[in-house]
């Protein structure tokens, strides 16, 4: 069984540009999440998805961060723009019922 | 919302080595999820133990609930074992969301 796959892995970009990530869940699993790690913390839930409804969107930093999930499948998270601050590791994570299963990560630096 | 806390923070161990790890949770869950981050940042999962003990190969893990804590046993510990590793739970009052601890880093000497 393939695992939630994350791109692309690295991103380097200058503050106030945009960036949008990618996740594709494994197949069959109807929630989906996103994640942001800074250094040395654990990961912080930015929002969840059911199927392609969104069910908690209350840490996401809507000025900036936007996220859809068209068809209830594939995932897309936006920001626009960039601060300093969003350098971190982003995350997808998808899970059948109980256990969530973690994507590689997008690592991303803001100059 | 719910507190995780994790400890040690840091753990420096010589190969073969046992230790434990422990999280400690501040309301009731309905999940607890036990995960090591490679040094790649790969977060992989050891345990879904919501209550209980289980066991795979040198790692087990048990959780008691109505304590509010869970312990995860690494033994005869391997280099290979060295990342961090994360305790996760889900709030009774949450929708399957998890709250993650601030991990403990391992360290595996050869």
């Amino acid at each position: 069984e393939a695992g939630v796959a994350q791109s692309p892995r690295y991103k380097i970009i200058e503050k106030r540009q945009s960036v949008a990530f990618w996740c594709n869940p494994i197949s069959g699993h109807a929630t989906l999440y996103w994640y942001q790690q800074i250094l040395g913390q654990g990961p912080k839930l930015l929002i969840q998805f059911q199927n392609n409804g969104v069910v908690d969107d209350s840490q996401l930093p809507k000025d900036r961060f936007s996220a859809e999930r068209l068809k209830g499948v594939d995932s897309t998270l936006k920001i626009q723009p960039a601060k300093l601050e969003d350098s971190a590791v982003y995350l997808c994570a998808s899970t059948p019922v109980d256990t969530q299963y973690f994507g590689p990560g997008t690592r991303l630096t803001v100059l | 919302g719910i507190q995780v806390e994790q400890s040690p923070p840091d753990l420096i161990l010589q190969e073969g080595a046992n230790s434990t790890l422990r999280c400690n949770f501040s309301d009731s869950v309905n999940n607890l999820q036990w995960f090591h981050q490679n040094p790649w940042g790969q977060l992989i999962n050891l345990f879904y133990i919501p209550s209980g003990t289980k066991q795979n190969g040198r790692l087990s893990a048990t959780t008691v609930a109505t304590e509010r804590y869970s312990l995860l046993y690494i033994s005869s510990s391997q280099t290979t074992d060295s990342g961090v590793y994360f305790c996760a739970v889900e709030w009774s009052g949450s929708a399957r969301q998890l709250t993650f601890g601030s991990g403990t880093q391992l360290t595996v000497l050869p």
